[in-house]
């Protein structure tokens, strides 16, 4: 099936640096979406893209959809211990606008030492 | 909380077991999305309903169906239960049915023993 390759799998930072993470894929999307999970709960929307180069700010999250629309990227500026979790992006193909239909990266896991 | 709520929250059964999930999206979304996550296999898109309509399939299995009632509320069965089977759930909802917004319930972690 679709797949799209998110990187990296982990990371491990200190408090108050910035963390970039990106998903590419060999198709293209209508849309881009990024999502937090923390353990235990359901994903959290964090960010929605709509149009190629789009650049979309959310507090310290910044995230950005590539003028190819086969990949995108999200900041987090200055981390704090509570951005620790699990980050998703999610796309929707180009053809599929009549249903929501979301394919998800395999996920960034984000740890946060204080 | 996102609005959308699911039960049970835990789920232990047994192989060759059915079980329902159920789903209540929030005030207002028509669309309701069901999603599976393993550790092996990521969030995969299994079904979504519209208005009491199925509107998309994913990688479900036949095993598995679904519904969406008059109220707007879902629910996803799971019949002859394997190993394999076991997971978390996510119901999510949007406003629309192409809507990309979603908004995840809290799941259900489902256990086959």
């Amino acid at each position: 099936g679709q797949q799209l390759n998110q990187s990296p799998q982990s990371m491990f930072i200190q408090e108050g640096e910035d963390v970039s993470m990106n998903c590419t894929s060999s198709s293209i999307f209508n849309t881009w979406l990024w999502y937090k999970q923390d353990p235990g709960e359901g994903p959290v929307l964090l960010i929605a893209l709509y149009k190629a180069g789009e650049l979309t700010s959310n507090g310290r999250l910044t995230a950005q959809f590539g003028i190819t629309r086969k990949d995108s990227f999200l900041n987090i500026s200055a981390s704090i211990p509570s951005d620790v979790g699990i980050y998703f992006c999610a796309g929707q193909l180009r053809g599929s606008s009549n249903t929501g239909k979301l394919i998800f990266g395999q996920g960034t896991t984000l740890q946060v030492k204080p | 909380d996102s609005g959308v709520t699911q039960t049970p929250k835990h789920l232990i059964t047994a192989t060759g077991q059915r079980v329902t999930l159920r789903c209540s999206p929030r005030s207002g979304d028509l669309s309701v999305y069901w999603y599976q996550q393993s550790l092996d296999q990521g969030l995969q898109f299994l079904i979504q309903y519209y208005n009491g309509e199925e509107r998309a399939k994913g990688n479900i299995l036949e095993r598995f169906s679904a519904q969406q009632f008059p109220d707007l509320h879902s629910e996803l069965n799971l019949s002859s239960l394997e190993l394999g089977d076991s997971a978390l759930y996510f119901c999510a909802s949007s406003v629309l049915r192409g809507s990309d917004e979603q908004f995840f319930g809290p799941g259900t972690r489902l256990t086959v023993l």
